[in-house]
């Protein structure tokens, strides 16, 4: 079976400081993606980054890097110098590979709750 | 208008009631998803649609009934709910997942969700 684990369910941090959202998977796939969102109070989830299986370089993209680490199947997400915007639910994602071609199917954790105080 | 639109934002409805909630993208995308958000629990699929063809249904309760009329549209109808059913409903759209050496798990973007109240 499927399934993501944020084992954070909530962080608090004071502006500035680097935080690290741990995201843990399981899949028997040999092919899968990952992903990470970003959901802010208005609701609204914001793609922030896809990992395919292959690809475990990690990737940085300005104040946000990113660790895929396949032996210990855990994909990291890190933001340096956090600011008061970057308060929100983060929510780590897996995604099957249907060679059927029908389905984008998501697997989603519990989110972690991000509060960066002033 | 951009990205993906969901209306209403808010909606507080009797179990008696029968509403729908709307869902549009300006993405060009061919695949829709609901999702259902409760709170402490984990996003769940409920419905895909490709190319407007329902190809998964995640065991929901047959309250909840989509629509997807074209590409660009999905409704999500709604009668008879249960209290337990209140919650953030979101609507996503992505590019249709291909085979063979184009396949590719295309992201998927989200509205800003339905808030439902149910009394």
């Amino acid at each position: 079976a499927q399934k993501v684990t944020q084992a954070q369910t909530e962080i608090s941090v004071v502006e500035k400081e680097d935080v690290t959202l741990d995201c843990v998977y399981e899949t028997r796939d040999t092919t899968y993606y990952l992903f990470w969102y970003k959901q802010p109070p208005s609701g609204e989830l914001v793609f922030l980054i896809r990992r395919n299986s292959f690809d475990e370089q990690n990737e940085i993209s300005g104040r946000y890097s990113w660790n895929f680490q396949k032996s210990t199947s855990s994909f990291n997400f890190t933001i340096t110098a956090s600011q008061v915007v970057d308060s929100a639910v983060y929510f780590c994602a897996l995604s099957e590979v249907n060679y059927g071609g029908a389905t984008n199917k998501l697997i989603f954790g519990t989110g972690t709750l991000l509060a960066v105080q002033p | 208008e951009t990205g993906v639109t969901q209306t209403p934002r808010h909606l507080v409805m009797g179990m008696t009631n029968k509403k729908s909630l709307k869902c549009e993208q300006h993405l060009g995308h061919n695949a829709m998803y609901w999702y259902k958000q409760s709170a402490k629990k984990p996003l769940e699929l409920m419905f895909v649609y490709n190319f407007k063809e329902q190809t998964e249904n995640n065991s929901v309760p047959s309250r909840f009934s989509p629509e997807c009329p074209n590409s660009s549209h999905l409704f999500l109808h709604l009668h008879t709910l249960q209290p337990e059913d209140s919650a953030l409903y979101l609507c996503a759209s992505s590019h249709l997942l291909l085979r063979g050496p184009n396949f590719s798990n295309q992201p998927q973007h989200f509205g800003d969700g339905t808030r439902l109240s149910i009394l």
